[in-house]
């Protein structure tokens, strides 16, 4: 099943802003939006919004989300070491009756 | 609170079969949707199946006719039958739940690794 995608990696200074982007098509991130998920190594996946914009409790304010037809957008602003993790972005896909995920982005926090 | 824990998993031979667990808390499976996701090692995240609340299934392709998932509403625990396993099913396997709107998942389990391995 065709996925989403990502850029594979995204470097910035500390305190920098970072934007990562994942794009689909109307099928997915185009009709129902896609969802933001932060993965440190060896933890499970940690929800960061959901329905393009929607952050849920105790989420960041650093972080903040957008979509732009088929293209969704995390933003990152004032860096911090602890944002140094892999990125993910899902979508239900109407096409396929399936979830699909992006290739997921490495941030790097230089 | 929300919480999933998954467990079953360990190291199996090619077309052998394991039945992963997922037991939760803090909600009720049968009324929200729900999926598992895995991750081989190294790699990003591929869904794998997931179950709506009105009992409806779905799988990916490449799963599709192998795995089956699931649920008892009594135990509040979804599960994941795997058959004919093979090597490129080696991964950490999550368990998920999804939001009210059934698109975005939004609590995730631990996660358990299934090894396929002779």
């Amino acid at each position: 099943q065709a996925g989403l995608t990502q850029p594979p990696s995204v470097s910035m200074g500390l305190r920098q802003t970072a934007t990562l982007t994942c794009t689909g098509n109307n099928n997915n991130v185009g009709s129902r939006g896609a969802a933001w998920l932060q993965q440190h190594p060896g933890l499970p996946p940690k929800l960061l919004f959901y329905r393009n914009t929607n952050r849920p409790p105790g989420s960041s304010e650093r972080f903040s989300s957008s979509r732009s037809g088929n293209t969704a957008s995390l933003t990152i602003t004032g860096l911090q070491p602890e944002d140094d993790a892999d990125y993910y972005c899902s979508a239900w896909d109407s096409s396929l009756s399936a979830w699909v995920f992006g290739g997921g982005t490495k941030l790097t926090v230089l | 609170e929300v919480q999933l824990v998954e467990s079953g998993g360990g190291l199996i031979q090619p077309g052998g079969s394991l039945r992963l667990s997922c037991a939760a808390s803090g909600f009720t499976v049968s009324s929200n949707y729900m999926s598992w996701v895995r991750q081989a090692p190294g790699k990003g995240l591929e869904w794998v199946s997931g179950v709506n609340n009105g009992g409806k299934t779905y799988y990916a392709d490449s799963v599709k006719g192998r795995f089956t998932i699931s649920r008892d509403n009594y135990r509040n625990t979804m599960y994941l039958q795997m058959n004919s396993l093979r090597a490129e099913d080696t991964a950490v396997y999550y368990c998920a739940k999804l939001e009210s709107s059934g698109y975005d998942f939004d609590f995730w389990g631990q996660g358990i690794l299934v090894a396929v391995s002779s």
